[in-house]
């Protein structure tokens, strides 16, 4: 079985600019996750999609905004950039609606640095 | 707010010794606690889990301590060998919940 996958695995980006990052799911899962892993941080919970609504959200603004696809694919979309945002962005996929501990599938992230 | 905290950023063990990490929270709402281990380049891969129910878990040289008056868990890993050098992180989900907080990690190195 695949893993969860995401595109690109770098990229730099100026303050004011809009960034799409991409994320494939593990095969079989249909619940995907964003997190942002600032440096020196643990990951922090952007927001969750489930059957292609948004169904959880973390402390981020509204620039952050994602989609979930049919394939259960997702995309993270960041506006306006900020230096801040500069961060390890990781996407986690799981089986949903089952019981038990959340454990999730991460991909190797992509790191953006805003200048 | 650290709701979940690993107040120990780094970790040095001899290989063979035992390695003890820590972690501390603050929400009595959590249901499971997990630990996540990371190498440099990947992503954060799951290691053991533990239900709010359960004081122990083990799984062959990993161990998951929970003490719910004290809010504190840790795990224990004998013996540590140097594949294990990694970054660890600790993490508290409720039953079913879509969202997961982590500690900030604490990179374990051990010397062989």
């Amino acid at each position: 079985e695949t893993g969860v996958t995401q595109s690109p695995t770098h990229l730099i980006k100026t303050r004011g600019q809009q960034v799409t990052l991409r994320c494939s799911s593990q095969s079989g899962h249909n619940t995907v996750s964003w997190y942002q892993q600032a440096l020196g941080q643990g990951p922090q919970f952007i927001f969750q999609y489930y059957r292609e609504e948004e169904n959880g959200r973390g402390n981020f603004p509204p620039r952050f905004s994602g989609l979930q696809f049919p394939n259960y694919s997702s995309e993270l979309n960041v506006n306006a950039l900020e230096l801040d945002d500069s961060a390890l962005y990781l996407c986690a996929s799981r089986q949903g609606a089952i019981s038990g501990a959340n454990v999730l599938t991460f991909g190797a992230g992509s790191r953006l640095t805003v200048l | 707010d650290q709701q979940v905290k690993q107040n120990s950023p780094s970790l040095s063990v001899q290989e063979g010794r035992i390695s003890i990490l820590n972690c501390d929270y603050t929400n009595s709402m959590f249901d499971y606690f997990l630990w996540y281990k990371k190498y440099p380049a990947e992503g954060p891969t799951f290691l053991i889990s533990i239900s709010s129910i359960k004081d122990k878990n083990e799984d062959g040289r990993f161990t998951v301590f929970l003490n719910k008056s004290a809010k504190h868990l840790s795990l224990h890993i004998v013996p540590s060998q140097p594949g294990d050098s990694a970054v660890y992180f600790c993490a508290a989900s409720d039953t079913g919940g879509f969202k997961t907080i982590f500690g900030a990690g604490t990179r374990l190195f051990v010397k062989a």
